[in-house]
């Protein structure tokens, strides 16, 4: 499994665009990049994955560039509702294995 | 997307009892998966349970410590064993559905032993 890096915390206002740089500079051609929202006293939820290129969904988007050693998790107009941990994970799909890192607290604030 | 309950939803317990967690799910899924969340950590894989077959356990855990059940397709049950504080974590089951490396996960049982 690729070793991830991202930043423990970032601050944040609501309304605002809150990008989260994750950095997998051992990424295996067959790994895939997937992030994962948790809030607090709740298990982990699902929020994006991909590739390459860019993945837009109705939460979130998820920037991935050619040399794929890194991904920005964007989460655009942000409320207070987003304050969580995100993680982001890096491997193959067939390993089922998730390996959850130490996670980027992200605080929105009013 | 699978639908997850887990029961207890928290308990304290007393040093040296045991404590079984339950994991259903509102469909059938061929794997499931126990982490351990301490405080203030990230989520550590405890084990794998398949249906019909021995869990898989990762390193630093052990069958005797935590011994799990996979009846059927939609229940699993982890069981922690002679509990001590350094136990005190939430423990969560989680599901995938389909090689996607998207999990669905319960709401997790926060346990505190004294």
């Amino acid at each position: 499994l690729a070793k991830t890096t991202q930043p423990i915390s970032m601050d944040s206002y609501e309304g605002q665009e809150v990008n989260i740089t994750c950095s997998h500079n051992n990424i295996a051609t067959n790994d895939y990049i997937t992030w994962y929202q948790q809030f607090p006293s709740q298990g982990p939820r699902f929020i994006i994955q991909g590739y390459k290129t860019k993945v837009t969904n109705e939460v979130a988007s998820l920037f991935i560039p050619a040399d794929r050693k890194s991904s920005t998790l964007s989460l655009p107009r942000v409320s207070l509702s987003d304050t969580a941990v995100y993680y982001c994970l890096v491997g193959d799909r067939s390993d089922y294995k998730l390996s959850f890192g130490a996670g980027t607290t992200v605080t929105v604030r009013a | 997307s699978a639908v997850i309950s887990q029961k207890p939803s928290r308990d304290i317990c007393q040093r040296g009892t045991s404590l079984t967690i339950q994991c259903q799910v509102d469909s059938q899924v061929t794997m499931m998966f126990w982490y351990r969340q301490q405080p203030g950590q990230s989520l550590t894989l405890i084990a794998t349970a398949n249906q019909g077959s021995e869990a898989t356990y990762e390193s630093g855990f052990v069958i005797d410590k935590f011994p799990i059940s996979r009846p059927n397709l939609t229940f699993s049950t982890l069981t922690v064993s002679n509990m001590s504080p350094e136990d005190s974590s939430i423990y969560l089951c989680s599901v995938e559905e389909g090689q996607t490396y998207e999990q669905y996960f319960g709401p997790g049982t926060r346990l505190t032993v004294t």
